[in-house]
């Protein structure tokens, strides 16, 4: 059964520190995810993208915050500066469009600690 | 805006119990909702959605839900619980909004099963 994938599993970061994640959706999926899960919590959307285009940032931090999708394919989200409050899981999904009836299909996730 | 409220952080049952795990929507318009199951340091898995049509949903593992306009309920059950049902739980609304598809999670319920 197809995945979607996430590196790395964990990360320990220090504070100031740049930190990057990476994301494969599952292959055809043109919406591709990110949410930022903190411990306690649902998850909460930072990002869409529709092929390479972003759809919604509205929750997205963007002065420390970026993602990218430059061949609509894989994905990658990055903090510069990392903060004490960016430590959380960071989860990755994709869906075959975007559509409010359609699966979003979770990979395994991100462990960030920001020390 | 489109919000759930998960009742219940904590759940405790015995293995054989019934399961019942609330989640209450409210929605402007005719919600899709979704039951999404995580274990611990993974991602989540979807249980089951409520798009349109019969409105007792049947998932994965047993698990059941009931779409219930009248109470703006869709509460999740299963007949008889086990050991590997420990987990916690996700109830979310789709919403689209401005061209994206976003998912709104509940603070999530953590379910205990007990010998």
């Amino acid at each position: 059964e197809a995945e979607v994938a996430q590196s790395p599993r964990y990360k320990i970061t220090e504070k100031s520190q740049a930190v990057a994640f990476w994301c494969d959706p599952i292959s055809g999926h043109a919406t591709l995810y990110w949410y930022r899960q903190i411990l306690g919590q649902g998850p909460e959307l930072l990002v869409q993208f529709q092929d390479e285009s972003v759809v919604d940032d509205s929750q997205l931090p963007k002065d420390r915050f970026s993602a990218e999708r430059l061949k609509g394919v894989d994905s990658t989200l990055k903090i510069q500066p990392a903060e004490l409050g960016d430590s959380a899981m960071y989860l990755c999904a994709s869906s075959i469009g975007g559509l409010s009836t359609d699966t979003q299909y979770f990979g395994p996730g991100t462990r960030l600690t920001v020390l | 805006a489109q919000s759930v409220t998960q009742l219940g952080s904590h759940v405790s049952v015995s293995e054989g119990a019934l399961v019942l795990l609330r989640c209450n929507y409210s929605s402007s318009v005719p919600p899709y909702l979704f039951w999404y199951v995580q274990y611990p340091n993974q991602g989540l898995q979807l249980l089951l959605k409520y798009t349109t049509g019969a409105t007792l949903v049947k998932g994965i593992n047993g698990f059941e839900a009931e779409f219930k306009k009248s109470e703006t309920s869709f509460h999740l059950t299963k007949p008889s619980a086990h050991m590997s049902d420990a987990a916690e739980y996700f109830c979310a609304v789709s919403l689209l909004t401005g061209g994206g598809n976003k998912l709104t999670f509940g603070t999530g319920t953590q379910l205990k099963v007990e010998l």
